[in-house]
């Protein structure tokens, strides 16, 4: 079963700051996925990706499939920013597969 | 827009109650998924369905059951509620090629068993 590792488990930022949030896995995998959930509980898929980087917004994903390594950037980050972000991986054989890691706690602060 | 619909957002049930969480998607997916999540643990999959009637356990199913009558309805039952799963219960559905789509998550039922 594939492991997940992300880091840091919590981080406090000032407003415009750039925030990277690092999420590594064991096993080689199909697909990796960027989920965020704001206080209330509700999660939203962010990113899916398998390769190189992605960009949507101030939000920016990458991946190095031989590192297994994937990384979650925002940049300008604001207040709105501030959730849980969740980093999952599909090792292959369907959406059971998903391993999801612990999360990252992000706080902005104005 | 994918609209995945979970019937009670706050839950309190006593121990031993039968209890039914409910989860509808409106985008005909066939993947249909509870999870609970726990804090320090993430998300774990309970069980999850491919197809109506269909139903397979996750990585944590005692205590817990499914039924997916319907395509766009997947219940979870709790048939003896006990304390120890308080917790917060996310259900997603996807499409069938799932390796290549994302999941949707509903909004989440807070359950506590006291």
């Amino acid at each position: 079963k594939n492991e997940v590792e992300q880091s840091p488990q919590n981080l406090t930022a000032q407003e415009g700051e750039f925030i990277t949030i690092n999420c590594s896995y064991s096993v080689g995998i199909s697909a990796l996925h960027w989920l965020q959930q704001h206080p209330g509980g509700g999660i939203v898929s962010l990113f899916m990706l398998s390769s190189g980087k992605k960009k949507h917004g101030r939000l920016i994903a990458t991946i190095n499939i031989q590192e297994k390594h994937s990384s979650l950037h925002i940049t300008a980050s604001h207040p709105r920013d501030s959730a849980v972000y969740i980093c999952a991986v599909n090792s292959g054989g369907g959406a059971d597969g998903l391993t999801f890691g612990k999360g990252t706690h992000l706080i902005i602060q104005p | 827009d994918v609209k995945v619909t979970q019937s009670s957002r706050y839950l309190v049930k006593r121990t031993g109650e039968k209890v039914f969480l409910e989860c509808v998607q409106d985008m005909d997916h066939e993947n249909m998924f509870w999870y609970r999540q726990d804090p320090g643990l993430g998300l774990r999959l309970i069980y999850f369905s491919y197809d109506v009637k269909m139903k397979e356990k996750g990585d944590i199913p005692e205590g817990y059951s499914v039924s997916r009558e319907k395509k766009e309805r997947f219940s979870l039952i709790l048939e003896s509620a006990s304390t120890n799963q308080t917790s917060m219960y996310l259900c997603a559905s996807s499409p069938i090629r799932a390796d290549y789509s994302p999941l949707h998550f509903g909004n989440g039922t807070r359950l506590t068993v006291t």
